[in-house]
């Protein structure tokens, strides 16, 4: 079936610079997306959302993009912190088929902050 | 704190025996999802419920899991004759509606030995 997957398992950066982590996902009717951090031991946590009639939205120090030509969903975290070290998951939603709006996850992205 | 609660935050079980997990959603949410997640993988979506009705199923959830959202509000999810298979963390999360903001309890960490 389609999910959602991520390009990199892994990303590293310098504490101070900006941070990039990308997902491709499959599934044209897909028109919910939301990007979630989640710490080791702890459940998701909510960061940003945005629906399939945006390309862009931005939060406190973070934007998403989105590009649906490519299916393509980006999430930009600017002047990256240590707090930001964490495994980030993009989850799609949409109604088709027999799913109405249930979020489905790809397998996500480490981010690992250097001081 | 009014966020999504779970309960327990860690359970330890002998493998044959049946275990219950509670959920509580934030307040006025009618959503209220059930998701699994091992090491190193994604939230696996297992069931969800749209007030007290059971909407949708998947296939990771097997007969010997039940859920059930009686009042509309908390909801359950028992697992019986636990197997090793089923370690895992055991993920609650609500929204107002579909497509709209869903927000994760802490989850409840079962290992079965």
């Amino acid at each position: 079936g389609e999910n959602v997957g991520l390009h990199l398992p892994t990303l590293s950066v310098q504490e101070g610079d900006n941070s990039i982590i990308n997902c491709a996902y499959s599934n044209s009717a897909s028109d919910y997306f939301i990007w979630y951090k989640q710490e080791s031991g702890k459940g998701p946590q909510f960061i940003i959302d945005i629906r399939s009639n945006m390309d862009k939205r931005q939060g406190q120090r973070v934007t998403v993009l989105l590009n649906k030509t490519v299916k393509h969903l980006s999430l930009q975290i600017a002047a990256t912190q240590p707090g930001d070290s964490a495994v980030y998951f993009c989850a799609e939603s949409g109604n088709y088929g027999g799913s109405q709006g249930n979020l489905i996850f790809g397998k996500g992205t480490k981010l690992s902050v250097k001081p | 704190d009014t966020g999504v609660s779970q309960d327990p935050r860690h359970k330890i079980t002998k493998r044959g025996q049946n275990v219950t997990f509670r959920c509580d959603p934030i307040s006025e949410h009618n959503r209220l999802y059930w998701y699994r997640q091992t090491l190193g993988q994604g939230p696996e979506f297992l069931t969800y419920f749209q007030n007290e009705a059971q909407l949708e199923k998947s296939r990771l959830l097997s007969d010997r899991f039940s859920a059930e959202r009686p009042k509309g509000s908390f909801s359950t999810l028992e697992i019986q004759r636990t197997e090793q298979g089923d370690s895992a963390m055991y993920l609650c999360a609500s929204s107002r509606a579909a497509n709209t903001e869903a927000f994760f309890g802490q989850g409840t960490r079962l290992t079965v030995v």
